[in-house]
């Protein structure tokens, strides 16, 4: 089956604690993205990535980071910086080089919350 | 400042009725428009995409419509369900998507 992964499901932070996010595609897609949902808001975008080895900040990046080592893999890290972090984070992928003009594919989420 | 507004934020219908869901933008200088379904803790699934040069689209019971001059987009749902129960986000490429914040539909039985 072709898609897009997310793991974990939920995700539990300590304070002061880095965790990592997990995005896995098989779809072959050159475009991916990390976005921030909190509840009665519209999605904001983290950061994405239209190519191996290459991303961009987003509208939120503070406090995150990413790393595009392979074309199927486009993990979010959660840094101790970021103040806020228990949000709904989704992950989506797209075809082309022209980032966010072909539909995006997304995952099925991970929730994080802090202890 | 490139906005996508939503309203209502959550609307309730009988089943049977058509619902209409309404999507607003302030810049008219968009790639496409896209209507997603977004289910209880889950992901986002893609519903249509209206690209700029079009005027509407259409998929089974659903048909989306795009008026760039007016900066709004329509998404008709005709005879409801209650499984069409979720949340519906418009979201509008302006280089990259922007998401509304959705209107949560209910549908009852």
């Amino acid at each position: 089956d072709g898609g897009i992964t997310q793991s974990p499901k939920y995700l539990f932070r300590k304070e002061g604690q880095n965790v990592t996010l997990s995005c896995e595609q098989n779809l072959n897609h050159d475009a991916m993205y990390w976005y921030r949902q909190d509840p009665g808001q519209g999605l904001r975008l983290i950061y994405y990535s239209q190519i191996v080895n290459d991303f961009q900040k987003g509208d939120i990046a503070e406090g995150y980071s990413v790393s595009r080592e392979k074309k199927e893999s486009f993990p979010l890290t959660v840094t101790s910086a970021q103040k806020n972090p228990t949000a709904f984070y989704l992950c989506a992928s797209s075809m082309g080089l022209a980032g966010g003009m072909e539909t995006q594919y997304f995952g099925p989420g991970t929730r994080l919350l802090v202890l | 400042k490139q906005e996508v507004t939503q309203i209502p934020a959550a609307l309730s219908v009988p089943e049977g009725e058509n619902l209409v869901l309404n999507c607003s933008f302030t810049d008219s200088a968009i790639y496409n428009l896209q209507w997603f379904r977004q289910d209880p803790g889950k992901g986002l699934t893609s519903l249509l995409l209206i690209q700029s040069s079009q005027r509407e689209q259409t998929s089974g019971r659903l048909n989306a419509s795009l008026d760039k001059s007016s900066g709004r987009s329509t998404l008709y749902i005709a005879a409801s369900q209650p499984g069409d129960s979720a949340t519906y986000l418009c979201a509008v490429t302006w280089g990259k998507l922007q998401f509304g914040a959705g209107t949560q539909v209910v549908v009852t039985p």
